[in-house]
């Protein structure tokens, strides 16, 4: 599967800032996706970011909270916007599989632990 | 109704036990399904995608019930190094397609003791 990296691994950031997290992956994919992982919660999408093209969001997440860059078929940024305490979560980026017997598995990169002061 | 439920457990088991875990998932139109283990304070790892006629990897066995929207993983002989959090996750995209979507359920603890 491919090496997805993530930066930061973590970040502790003041109330109205932004952050943006970057994902790297060390091959072309098609699909990649930002999840959040709120405290003690399991995984829910945000939403799936598309190359040349605006993401697309899941219910309950907006571009402007979130806006999300996919300039090629390797990186990705999410930006979390005007933070506030209930952003402290976990981030993570993941990548749909390779092959025809793969589209649908997913594998994530290590997540950003993001704490809002 | 959440989409995916699991048992969140805990599970506590002495090492060499069996365990097994089950799911029930509310989409019929889901195509695709998956276990995927994660370790505190790490992300979620793929542990085995779930097929139609069941499927083993080893000491894990899982299985799909269709008709009953039911997903089950179990775990033979136990190890300390099962100790972890398992989730069950739906794809409700299908095969091949434009649509990818996973769906997690909350996950079950587990805590092999010795």
């Amino acid at each position: 599967s491919a090496v997805i990296s993530q930066k930061p691994s973590r970040d502790i950031c003041q109330r109205g800032t932004s952050l943006t997290i970057q994902c790297q992956v060390d091959s072309q994919v098609t699909m990649m996706f930002w999840y959040r992982q709120q405290p003690g919660q399991s995984l829910t999408l945000i939403a799936t970011a598309n190359q040349g093209s605006e993401a697309t969001y899941e219910s309950g997440f907006v571009i402007d909270k979130f806006p999300i860059s996919r300039p090629n078929l390797t990186f990705s940024t999410l930006t979390v916007s005007n933070m506030s305490p209930e952003d402290s979560s976990i981030y993570l980026c993941s990548v749909g599989g390779q092959g025809a017997l793969r589209d649908n598995e997913q594998f994530f990169g290590p997540g950003t632990r993001l704490t809002v002061l | 109704r959440k989409e995916v439920e699991q048992d969140p457990g805990p599970f506590n088991v002495p090492e060499g036990a069996t365990v097994a875990f089950n799911c029930t998932y509310s989409n019929s139109a889901s195509q695709s399904f998956f276990w995927y283990r994660q370790d505190c304070r790490k992300e979620p790892k793929l542990l085995m995608s779930v097929y139609s006629s069941g499927n083993e990897d080893g000491r894990f066995t899982a299985q799909l019930n269709r008709a009953s929207q039911y997903i089950s993983l179990l775990i033979r002989d136990s190890k300390l190094s099962d100790s972890a959090t398992y989730l069950c996750v739906v794809n409700i995209g299908g095969y091949g397609g434009a649509t990818n979507k996973l769906i997690f359920g909350t996950g079950t603890l587990l805590a092999v003791q010795p």
